[in-house]
């Protein structure tokens, strides 16, 4: 099936400990998106990749950054994690912009 | 700024007994409105996109409408399963904003047996 992989889906770090996120896509889509989820609030949009072209939002925090390599795969990178940066980080991609967006399953990070 | 509001925030049903979530909207220009279920620590589900006023979608005992203002998730004869938080998000017209999901904060749905 095509689908939307993320890994770790638990990952827990030490404040201040880089840490890296992975999302991979069989879906052969164009667009891929990072959103962060605190709990029992709306996925918040950090930035998306349409292509090779990086789009961030204006409010992400320059803690956070993103690489996508290839069209299958894209990695979030938070380079100092604190303690407000714990939360459901979840990917997910779309076949082109204006279209449905489809989610993986989520990483949860817990920051120590 | 887009912004969406959804009520309840938590709604228990009986098992059977037919409901309606609802998203308010407010947005420069609606390129589409999406409707979305998510359980305990996964990812959203994607279940509809609506388009235009007057739009409806069906599946299984969900039904979700939309107008200019607003956009309602009927649950018909609603069964334990369908417990879920459902999201609902609004995608503005425009080149990079046409990429970004708004969501609201959600409706908690428990059904009873």
């Amino acid at each position: 099936d095509a689908m939307v992989i993320q890994n770790p889906r638990y990952q827990v770090t030490q404040f201040g400990k880089p840490v890296t996120l992975s999302c991979s896509q069989t879906l052969n889509h164009n667009v891929m998106y990072w959103y962060q989820q605190k709990s029992s609030q709306a996925p918040k949009l950090l930035f998306h990749y349409y292509d090779k072209d990086f789009n961030n939002e204006a409010d992400t925090p320059d803690n956070f950054q993103s690489r996508r390599p290839n069209t299958s795969f894209c990695f979030l990178d938070i380079r100092s994690p604190g303690l407000g940066d714990a939360a459901m980080y979840l990917c997910a991609t779309s076949r082109d912009r204006g279209f449905e967006q489809y989610f993986g399953p989520g990483t949860r990070l817990t920051v120590t | 700024e887009d912004q969406v509001t959804q009520s309840p925030e938590a709604l228990r049903l009986q098992e059977g007994e037919s409901s309606s979530l609802n998203c308010s909207y407010t947005v420069s220009g609606l390129r589409g409105l999406f409707w979305y279920r998510q359980d305990p620590g996964k990812g959203p589900e994607f279940l509809f996109t609506l388009y235009s006023a007057g739009e409806e979608k069906e599946k299984e005992r969900l039904k979700a409408t939309l107008t200019k203002k607003e956009s309602f998730l009927h649950i018909t004869a609603p069964k334990p399963e369908d417990s879920a938080t459902y999201l609902c998000a609004v995608q503005a017209v425009g080149e990079t904003s046409g990429s970004r999901l708004t969501f609201g904060e959600g409706t908690q749905l428990t059904v009873n047996p």
